[in-house]
């Protein structure tokens, strides 16, 4: 049974039209964590929370925002999405933060 | 010197090869070491851990050079399904936060 599920598996918006992604975990991990990946490319952190306090990636772009309501669910919003967003975004949970961590199916956005 | 740094590959060997895979990281501090494997168009999913004596899983062996800061994945008897992309994954350190090394495309040949 997934233990991280993430929805959609495919989105696909328009240029511009806010779009949000979501996470949900069984595991009761303490970190949940948002990375964008482009093809061919190592995954990007773009953040994380460690339960409700959420640490920002310096590089993370304004248009990225996060919420974490509980434990179990986090959110990925894009205000206004670009051509040069469309990749797959991954999230990902851990107990503890230099802990293995368990990644969710991915959403890949494709932007028109 | 980039936090993660892994051969660029891509590799090509035939079944039932032995390959090696390296990487090296930049943070003295970093504790906890991972190998991950990734399919295309797939999510990461943890190959294993790397602990500090080394250890093995099946065909799969990780050692780790704490002085060189230099980990290392070996495959045995290299299978057709071992087909994928190897991430090397290190924490950095203090933080919550773990470094995914760009990966190293491997494919196996009949």
């Amino acid at each position: 049974d997934a233990m991280v599920i993430q929805n959609p598996r495919y989105q696909v918006t328009q240029f511009g039209k806010p779009v949000t992604l979501s996470c949900s975990q069984t595991l009761n991990h303490n970190v949940m964590y948002w990375y964008q990946q482009k093809s061919s490319q190592a995954p990007k952190l773009l953040f994380h929370y460690y339960d409700k306090d959420f640490n920002n990636e310096a590089d993370t772009p304004d248009n990225f925002q996060s919420r974490r309501p509980n434990t179990s669910f986090c959110f990925l919003d894009i205000r206004s999405p670009g051509l040069g967003d469309a990749a797959m975004y991954l999230c990902a949970t851990s107990r503890q933060g230099n802990q293995p961590q368990h990644f969710g199916d991915g959403t890949r956005l494709s932007i028109l | 010197r980039k936090e993660v740094e892994q051969d660029p590959g891509p590799f090509n060997v035939p079944e039932g090869a032995t390959v090696a895979f390296n990487c090296t990281y930049s943070n003295s501090a970093s504790q906890s070491f991972f190998w991950y494997r990734q399919d295309c168009r797939k999510e990461p999913k943890l190959l294993m851990s790397v602990y500090s004596s080394g250890n093995e899983d099946g065909r799969f062996t990780a050692q780790l050079n704490r002085a060189s800061q230099y980990i290392s994945l070996l495959i045995r008897d290299s299978k057709l399904s071992d087909s994928a992309t190897y991430l090397c994954v290190v924490d950095g350190g203090s933080n919550y936060k773990l470094t995914f090394g760009k990966g190293t495309l491997l494919t196996v040949n009949p």
